[in-house]
C-alpha cells in the first residue's frame, strides 16, 4: 500500500502569510494527488486535484505542485477562514490513503 | 443539488454489528464509484473502503478487512457499510464520499457517529 506523509503536522501563521505544506508518497504516484481542507466539525472539502488543478469553487489563493513522490500545497495569502486542517490523498489506486494531516493555526 | 446523507450510526457494544447507509441524490448514482472514510475523535481521516459503480470491484483498508463489507443498491441510490466484530478502535465519524474516477472525492456526506463501547 502507498503511504502518504505530510509535514509539518502543525503550523502557526498569521493572516496574510504565504504558507506551504508538503506531502510525500512512499512510491511514485505521478500526479494522482489531491488536497482537502477540513474545518472543525465539518466534512472535508477538496481544494486541489491531479496535484495542481483547482477544484471548482476553491479560492485561487490555493495552489498545488509536484509529481512523482513530492508535492506541495501553497496558500498565497492566508485568510481567517483558512485556519483548518489540510490533508493530502493519493488517487493512484483505489486504496485511497490520506496523509496524517497538517493543522494550520493562528499565530 | 448533490446530496449524500449517512444514517445508521450509534452506540454499539464491542463484538456486535452495525450497518451504515448513505442515501444519494442529485446525480446519477449508478455511474459513480463510492467510498467510506472515517475519522476517530481528534484524529485524521482514514480511508475505509471503495466500491466501483457496478459493485464488481471492492477494496478495504487493512484495519477493516474481513470485518466490514461495502455494498450498493443502484436501484435505491444507496451505499452501505456492514460492520461486524466491532472494536473500540472503530469508534469514529463515518463519511460516505463520491469518487471522481482516478481523481478526487468531490462530495461528502455530513457523517454518522459510531461509538463502540460497553
Amino acid at each position: 500500500d502507498i503511504q502518504m506523509t505530510q509535514s509539518p503536522s502543525s503550523l502557526s501563521a498569521s493572516v496574510g502569510d504565504r504558507v506551504t505544506i508538503t506531502c510525500r508518497a512512499s512510491q511514485s504516484i505521478s500526479n494522482y494527488l489531491n488536497w482537502y481542507q477540513q474545518r472543525p466539525g465539518k466534512a472535508p472539502k477538496v481544494l486541489i486535484y491531479a496535484a495542481s488543478s483547482l477544484h471548482s469553487g476553491a479560492p485561487s489563493r490555493f495552489s498545488g505542485s509536484g509529481s512523482g513522490t513530492d508535492f506541495t500545497l501553497t496558500i498565497s495569502s492566508l485568510q481567517p477562514e483558512d485556519f483548518a486542517t489540510y490533508y493530502c490523498q493519493h488517487s493512484y489506486s483505489t486504496l485511497r490513503t490520506f496523509g496524517q494531516g497538517t493543522k494550520l493555526e493562528i499565530k | 443539488e448533490v446530496q449524500l446523507v449517512e444514517s445508521g450510526g450509534g452506540l454499539v457494544q464491542p463484538g456486535r454489528s452495525l450497518r451504515l447507509s448513505c442515501a444519494a441524490s442529485g446525480f446519477t448514482f449508478s455511474t459513480y464509484e463510492m467510498n467510506w472514510v472515517r475519522q476517530a475523535p481528534g484524529k485524521g481521516l482514514e480511508w475505509v473502503s471503495y466500491i466501483s459503480s457496478s459493485g464488481d470491484t471492492i477494496n478495504y483498508a487493512d484495519s477493516v478487512k474481513g470485518r466490514f463489507t461495502i455494498s450498493r443498491d443502484n436501484a435505491k441510490n444507496s451505499l452501505y457499510l456492514q460492520m461486524n466484530s466491532l472494536r473500540a478502535e472503530d469508534t469514529a465519524v463515518y463519511y460516505c464520499a463520491r469518487d471522481r474516477t482516478v481523481s478526487r472525492f468531490d462530495y461528502w456526506g455530513q457523517g454518522t457517529l459510531v461509538t463502540v463501547s460497553s
